[in-house]
């Protein structure tokens, strides 16, 4: 079935450093991607997305690069704070025969050192 | 943001009991609604993806007479965990889009014990 899955499962970075999540998806026809940050004990939380026709979208302090020749996704995290802790996922929406759903890859925990 | 309310956010029951899940979209038309369970330390799984006035598709391995679901109206699905076991034990999360596509919004999650 498909998988989206991440290269690391846990990342510890210095508080003023840049963060980079990485992640690797399965399905080449995947149209859309989406970055969730979970904290505990809640439902993920929107960050970022974007389509399949982009390459790169910017937030605010968050950036996803999408690269559809090796399927690479990755969001990047520009002076990281400790409320940047969490666990992240990256999902991607997977088309049926007439809708489509989200299926998360396995998530990388965010740690922050002071 | 689309708000999404789950209720309850945790439940304790006995096994061999039935316990029932709700999902709101409180401000805006769900058409399609989705059901993930997560297991500590691991990813959201989906269960099932249930569209308004029609039967629920699951995902391969998830049994549907033991999970039930019901999308009744364009604000409202229900998860129905039937003769429940230790082994449901998990976060069950629900979210809700409008239309075939694009953003999610998350409930907080439904922290399910069975004893």
């Amino acid at each position: 079935g498909e998988n989206v899955g991440l290269h690391l499962p846990t990342l510890s970075v210095q508080e003023g450093d840049n963060s980079i999540i990485n992640c690797a998806y399965s399905n080449s026809a995947s149209d859309y991607f989406i970055w969730y940050k979970q904290e505990s004990g809640k439902g993920p939380q929107f960050i970022i997305d974007i389509r399949s026709n982009m390459d790169k979208r910017q937030g605010q302090r968050v950036t996803v690069l999408l690269n559809k020749t090796v399927k690479h996704l990755s969001l990047q995290i520009a002076a990281t704070q400790p409320g940047d802790s969490a666990v992240y996922f990256c999902a991607e929406n997977i088309w049926g025969s007439s809708a489509s759903k989200i299926i998360f890859g396995s998530g990388t925990r965010l740690s922050i050192r002071p | 943001g689309a708000v999404v309310s789950q209720h309850p956010s945790r439940v304790i029951c006995k096994s061999g009991t039935s316990v029932k899940i709700e999902c709101r979209s409180l401000d805006f038309q769900a058409t399609t609604m989705f059901w993930y369970r997560q297991f500590p330390k691991q990813s959201l799984m989906l269960m099932a993806t249930s569209n308004e006035g029609s039967k629920a598709t699951y995902e391969q391995g998830v049994e549907k007479d033991k999970f039930l679901i019901n999308h009744a109206s364009l604000t409202l699905s229900t998860l129905t965990v039937t003769s429940a076991h230790p082994e449901d034990s998990s976060f069950y999360i629900c979210s809700a889009r409008f239309g075939g596509s694009g953003e999610l919004f998350f409930g907080e999650g439904s922290r399910l014990t069975v004893l």
